[in-house]
Order: C-alpha cells, then sequence, then structure tokens
C-alpha cells in the first residue's frame, strides 16, 4: 500500500530558486494538506484542499502556491526560496474533515 | 489563541514500565484529538483518534483518553518495549472545513532495554 508518496527525499536549494515538492495519494482521499515542521516545532499548516481544483491558505502560506489539479496530486511550489524555508515538509492527506490524517515520509528541504 | 502542549518535552523510561504522556489545549471546543507516532526521519503515523464525545480509545497497549472539561488528553502506553521509543504528537482538530490539526510539539520517548 503506497498510501502518501512524496518526491523528493532531500533538495539542497540556492537563495533565489524555485522548486516543487511533489506529493499524490492512492487513496481517493478529498482532503490534502502540507505541513512544515520546523525544528522543536509543531507542525504548521502550509495549504490544505478539499477537493479537485480547490485549494486554500493555512497558517504559513507565504512563500508558497499550490495547485490541485487531480484527486490524487497536490504539489507544492516554493518561489524565490529563502532561508526561512529551510524544513522539513509533509504531505498529508484524509477522506473528510476530522478523520484520521494519513502522512507521507516527508521532505528535507535545506536553502542556502 | 489555540494551543496545544505537550509536557514533558523528553522522556525516558526502562523496558516493562507502564507510562503516560500529557497532552493538554486550551479551547476545549475540539472536534477530536489525535495521537501520533514520529519515528526519526519518518512521516507521522496516526495511533489513536478520540472524538470528543467519547472517553477514551484503545488499541492494543496504547489506551489514550480525553477530558474535553480540564483540556487534558493522556496517551498510556503499557508494558513499554524498546520498539516504542518515538517522538508522541498530539494534535487538536477544532472542526470546520479547513480540517487544520493544531500539534503539539511532541514528547520524545526513549524506552532503555
Amino acid at each position: 500500500n503506497a498510501g502518501v508518496t512524496q518526491t523528493p527525499k532531500f533538495r539542497i536549494l540556492k537563495i533565489g530558486q524555485s522548486m516543487t515538492l511533489q506529493c499524490t495519494q492512492d487513496m481517493n482521499h478529498n482532503y490534502m494538506y502540507w505541513y512544515r515542521q520546523d525544528p522543536g516545532m509543531g507542525l504548521k499548516l502550509i495549504y490544505y484542499s478539499v477537493g479537485a481544483g480547490i485549494t486554500d491558505k493555512g497558517e504559513v502560506p507565504n512563500g508558497y502556491n499550490v495547485s490541485r489539479s487531480t484527486t490524487e496530486d497536490f504539489p507544492l511550489r516554493l518561489e524565490l526560496a529563502a532561508p526561512s524555508q529551510t524544513s522539513v515538509y509533509f504531505c498529508a492527506s484524509s477522506p473528510i474533515s476530522g478523520n484520521t490524517i494519513y502522512f507521507g515520509e516527508g521532505s528535507w528541504l535545506t536553502v542556502v | 489563541k489555540q494551543e496545544v502542549t505537550q509536557i514533558p518535552a523528553a522522556l525516558s523510561v526502562p523496558e516493562g514500565e507502564n507510562l503516560v504522556l500529557n497532552c493538554s489545549f486550551t479551547d476545549s471546543a475540539i472536534y477530536n484529538l489525535q495521537w501520533f507516532r514520529q519515528d526519526p526521519g519518518k512521516g507521522l503515523t496516526s495511533l489513536l483518534l478520540i472524538q470528543s464525545s467519547q472517553r477514551e480509545q484503545t488499541s492494543g497497549r496504547l489506551n489514550a483518553s480525553l477530558d474535553k472539561s480540564s483540556g487534558r488528553s493522556t496517551l498510556y502506553i503499557a508494558a513499554s518495549q524498546p520498539g516504542d521509543s518515538a517522538t508522541y504528537l498530539c494534535a487538536a482538530h477544532y472542526g470546520g472545513s479547513q480540517g487544520n490539526l493544531i500539534f503539539g510539539k511532541g514528547t520524545k520517548l526513549s524506552v532503555k532495554p
């Protein structure tokens, strides 16, 4: 069972570069999320989607963009990378709001 | 502001001991509360989900309780094993279409053989 799959696992970016973190889920979940986790901190919601074509901002959306063209995929775009975006990024999905949430294994991003 | 706190930040116990992890939340109007396990370099795995109408949930050696009136949840681990070593996070869900979870910072558990 694949569940939630994220790529890449690790990436080093230079300041000002852009990149896309890929996320796909095979559970036919409507809800998908992007979180970031900084050392010693709880997870913070960046963006979420309640279904294909619908996205909305979470707690910390600045510097990021998302799209949801299919139920399965929810890529996260970083534009003009900054050192403050060095973090671990987690994609997650759930069938409905408030249900058990399933996480990917994370993407470690370093901006230098 | 809705906040979730987990104390202690780290805990070390000998194998076989029963232990309790604590989670407190500032806003008692939660929809549900989830407990997660995170292994180093890995994502989060949901362990238990307690609805606001429930008092506890059990899965194997794990038992999670919820007391909305006091703003507290506990995760009880019976007969701890070295394989239980991980970071345990709790997250409160306050409903709404956003589906956002408010996470605690976690308790890092180490079970010594």
